[in-house]
């Protein structure tokens, strides 16, 4: 089993929709959990950061982690078809530990 | 602001030839790690570098090394290339006291 699972879609929206993107997880060490968008053939660009549980919203984005349930979401209010692009989670147990990632997610926004 | 920047951006070689990518990380940012990530898969860890000393250790094949220079630059050298070689590598950065990592829009290796 692999240490972070990520749903690989793709998930189609229409624009305006809201969309729920979320990782679950196996290591309870995990402190740092970030969000990163990928569009294709691009490197992936940190969206949000979040240490330990609980929310954090940035614009239009939010953030969620409850490491209780070991699960981590991320919000998308009024999607725009720019935000068609993979969606990775990734986590790490400490500020010295490199990144596991999720597969990651691809979300279609249509217009 | 500046980013991670890497070095090319694309190049194609040919199985069993050596190949040289070079990573310039945010300024003041003091370490270094190096992703591969191959088509429809996410980013698997290579290695990475803090202070120019190798931190952490990844999937990097034998046939791999990399280095971190006193400008805190990185190379990731590649030899006696395979078909499954060809990838996405990605270099990313953070600081040592930060826990966000930032990574450069990657180079594409083509092997053929």
């Amino acid at each position: 089993q692999k240490e972070v699972e990520q749903d690989p879609g793709p998930l189609s929206v229409p624009e305006g929709a809201i969309v729920s993107l979320n990782c679950t997880y196996s290591n309870s060490a995990f402190q740092y959990f970030m969000w990163y968008r990928q569009y294709s053939r691009k490197g992936p660009e940190l969206l949000m950061y979040t240490y330990s549980s609980g929310n954090k919203e940035d614009g239009r984005f939010t953030a969620q982690v409850d490491k209780s349930s070991k699960y981590i979401s991320l919000f998308i209010r009024d999607s725009q078809p720019s935000d068609s692009a993979t969606y990775l989670c990734a986590m790490k147990n400490s500020g010295y530990s490199t990144l596991t990632f999720g597969k990651g997610t691809m979300l279609l926004v249509s217009p | 602001a500046a980013g991670v920047i890497q070095s090319p951006r694309h190049l194609i070689k040919e199985k069993r030839e050596t190949a040289t990518l070079k990573c310039y990380p945010i300024p003041r940012h003091d370490t270094v790690y190096w992703y591969q990530q191959g088509p429809g898969q996410d980013p698997q860890f290579l290695i990475s570098f803090y202070e120019k000393m190798q931190s952490d250790k990844g999937s990097i094949p034998d046939r791999f090394s990399a280095q971190q220079f006193s400008d805190y630059h990185s190379e990731l050298n590649m030899s006696s290339l395979e078909l499954g070689d060809s990838a996405l590598y990605f270099c990313a950065s953070s600081s040592r006291a930060g826990n966000t990592i930032y990574f450069g829009e990657g180079s594409w290796l083509t092997v053929v």
